[in-house]
């Protein structure tokens, strides 16, 4: 299996902030990767696919880099919204494998 | 736009089966590849297989000797089934479309609560 190493697990960040997350992979995933943005009571919501494409209706403030074995998440000025818990997701290979989450506080 | 629609039992004891089925409305049943995710507090979220329209099937090894899934295509609804459950099956279950032209998963279903628990 092809694990996922998310850092960090927490954040605590202020509004207008730049913010970057980051996931590694146990093995090359070329850019088979995902980030996933959950809010409280809700399913989790795609925000970026092939660890740089921008999915459709999502903020240009968030963007995606990376790949191999390295892959980051970053949110270029935190808006109120954007409080909530990250994942990413690696399906490169069976079985798919999420990171274990980022949950982004309001400082 | 699609919508997804799940349902199954809530509370189950040790030993017994874990049952949650999902429908799928408003859009198209095949061409995709069906998924179940859960969520718990001390795993976070869990992948534990798909199927696609034709029944063909991925499941996590974690959890294959246990698992079936299946489907319905004349109600366009979808399956799984879990054997001998035990506490560490106590999650948030989704179900969700994957999406493989742009490699996500873009629809899910509201969430099922199940609590094993003698």
């Amino acid at each position: 299996d092809i694990q996922m190493t998310q850092s960090p697990s927490s954040l605590s960040a202020s509004v207008g902030d730049r913010v970057t997350i980051t996931c590694r992979a146990s093995q090359d995933i070329r850019n088979d990767l995902g980030w996933y943005q959950q809010k409280a009571g809700k399913a989790p919501k795609s925000l970026i696919y092939a660890a740089s494409r921008l999915q459709s209706g999502v903020p240009s403030r968030f963007s995606g880099s990376g790949s191999g074995t390295e892959f980051t998440l970053t949110i270029s000025s935190l808006q109120p919204e954007d409080f909530a818990s990250y994942y990413c997701l690696q399906h490169n290979s069976y079985p798919y494998n999420f990171g274990q989450g980022t949950k982004l506080e309001i400082k | 736009q699609v919508q997804v629609q799940q349902w199954g039992a809530g509370l189950l004891k040790p030993s017994e089966t874990l049952s949650l089925t999902c429908a799928v409305y408003s859009g198209s049943f095949s061409g995709y590849y069906w998924s179940w995710i859960r969520q718990s507090p001390g795993k976070g979220l869990e992948w534990i297989g798909e199927i696609n329209y034709r029944g063909n099937t991925n499941y996590n090894p974690s959890l294959k000797s246990r698992l079936t899934m299946s489907l319905d295509t004349s109600k366009n609804q979808f399956s799984l089934k879990l054997t001998s459950v035990t506490a560490a099956d106590t999650a948030l279950y989704y179900c969700a479309r994957w999406v493989a032209t742009t490699h996500h998963f873009d629809s899910w279903g509201q969430g099922t609560l199940v609590t094993v628990s003698s």
